[in-house]
């Protein structure tokens, strides 16, 4: 089993759509949770960042921790086109181990 | 905000040769860093954790003489690919985590590495 699980996707949705985004885990010892956004041929961008359960919002994005359930979320909202690209949520405490990836088409 | 600087952005070398790439902190210091590999479509495997001033801490199944890794200072790690092979080819990315702990983990914006 890995340690971190996320659906591999693709997932397409139209403008406008509510998107949701999630991964597992299985260790309880992961402090710090983050999503990030990955364009092709780039690194990755960090979108949110989390060290406790919980919600966090930024604009229309809203990160989501729960702890006891070892399961976070990624939600975007009134997505765009733009918002198409890789989605990867990473944990760990020292390092971080990544998710496979979501990659994510929003349609106009 | 925390910006990490990654050169080059893309390199080609021959078979047998060695290709040096670097990962630079740019608006803080890092104590340590972390050096990822990606295959296409596949997610970061995370291949060593770079710490100033000491050897490097490598994950399993990493050649640590194949991939060499420096961090001479506080704002600098460096990896070298050592006698590289076709199989060696792939997107490699460096992070450092900013030590206020603001914005979390950031990442260069990545070197393609093309073994011919």
């Amino acid at each position: 089993q890995k340690e971190v699980e996320q659906d591999p996707g693709p997932l397409s949705v139209p403008e406008g759509a509510i998107v949701s985004l999630n991964c597992t885990y299985s260790n309880s010892a992961f402090q710090y949770f983050m999503w990030y956004r990955q364009y092709s041929r780039k690194g990755p961008e960090l979108l949110m960042y989390t060290y406790s359960s919980g919600n966090k919002e930024d604009g229309r994005f809203t990160a989501q921790v729960d702890k006891s359930s070892k399961y976070i979320s990624l939600f975007i909202r009134d997505s765009q086109p733009s918002d198409s690209a890789t989605y990867l949520c990473a944990m760990g405490t020292g390092k971080l181990i990544f998710g496979q990836g979501t990659t994510l088409q929003v349609k106009p | 905000g925390a910006v990490v600087s990654q050169h080059p952005s893309w390199v080609i070398c021959k078979s047998g040769t060695s290709v040096k790439i670097e990962c630079r902190s740019l608006d803080f210091q890092a104590t340590t860093m972390f050096w990822y590999r990606q295959f296409p479509k596949q997610s970061l495997m995370l291949m060593a954790t770079s710490n100033e001033g000491s050897k490097a801490t490598y994950e399993q199944g990493v050649e640590k003489d194949k991939f060499l890794i420096n961090h001479a200072s506080l704002t600098l790690s460096t990896l070298t690919v050592t006698s590289a092979h076709p199989e060696d080819s792939s997107f490699y990315i460096c992070s450092a985590r900013d030590p206020t702990g603001v914005y979390g983990y950031t990442f260069g914006s990545g070197t393609r590495l093309t073994v011919v």
